[in-house]
């Protein structure tokens, strides 16, 4: 079955410190990959997407991810963490009924 | 501007008591989907629709109906609420492929906070 794990609830960063969320993956064939940010009262706003092509994808707000097919990962990074990044973010994966399934989320607290 | 609206965005009701979500994007999208999150439980669809008249059950159906009448709107409908569908529901909406499959991303409503007493 597909699935995708996030294995942090939260993670601590202090502010200008780089940041890494982790996701990985299990999904049959090649894996359309995506990080969703959703900000307090707010929607999920895309973040950025691995359909095919370069394994480091840049997304919006200064944020990227590695698409690692041996271990089978999707973490988010970002070089220097803003306050304002703090947010919960959603790493999800389509599967072959092109459905999204999402992770259980993580909790990105940026410190001043 | 682009968008996937919801209405009400706040609401308590009480068991039993039928209730539509409404749910109207604007960027012409085939695909449309519902939503619910539950803290420690991510995101888990309940319906979702391929296209106009064309709908589909997700992870969570029970309890809940939808329509796709018109290609802008797709509401979510309770018919009988009960506590258990306490939750932040969410509406999305995604172009699809000349194949017909999602490649790309899907836009999220702003949500709606359901409370059923």
């Amino acid at each position: 079955a597909q699935s995708v794990a996030q294995p942090e609830d939260q993670v601590n960063v202090a502010e200008g410190n780089p940041l890494t969320v982790k996701c990985t993956y299990s999904v049959s064939g090649n894996p359309y990959l995506f990080w969703y940010v959703q900000y307090p009262n707010r929607g999920l706003q895309f973040l950025l997407k691995y359909i095919t092509g370069d394994n480091l994808v840049k997304g919006s707000y200064g944020f990227e991810a590695e698409f690692n097919k041996s271990q089978t990962s999707f973490h988010l990074k970002k070089p220097s963490a803003l306050v304002s990044d703090s947010a919960l973010y959603f790493c999800a994966v389509r599967d072959r009924a092109d459905k999204l399934i999402f992770g259980t989320g993580t909790r990105l607290q940026v410190f001043p | 501007e682009a968008q996937v609206t919801q209405n009400p965005r706040y609401l308590i009701t009480v068991t039993g008591k039928k209730l539509t979500v409404t749910c109207s994007q604007n960027m012409n999208h085939e695909y449309m989907s519902w939503y619910r999150q539950d803290p420690g439980l991510g995101l888990r669809q309940i319906y979702y629709s391929m296209n106009v008249e064309v709908t589909d059950k997700g992870d969570v159906p029970e309890g809940y109906k939808v329509s796709r009448k018109e290609k802008r709107n797709f509401p979510l409908i309770l018919e009988s609420p009960s506590p258990n569908q306490t939750s932040l529901y969410f509406c999305a909406s995604s172009s699809v492929t000349v194949a017909g499959g999602l490649d790309n991303e899907q836009f999220f409503g702003p949500g709606t906070r359901l409370t059923v007493l």
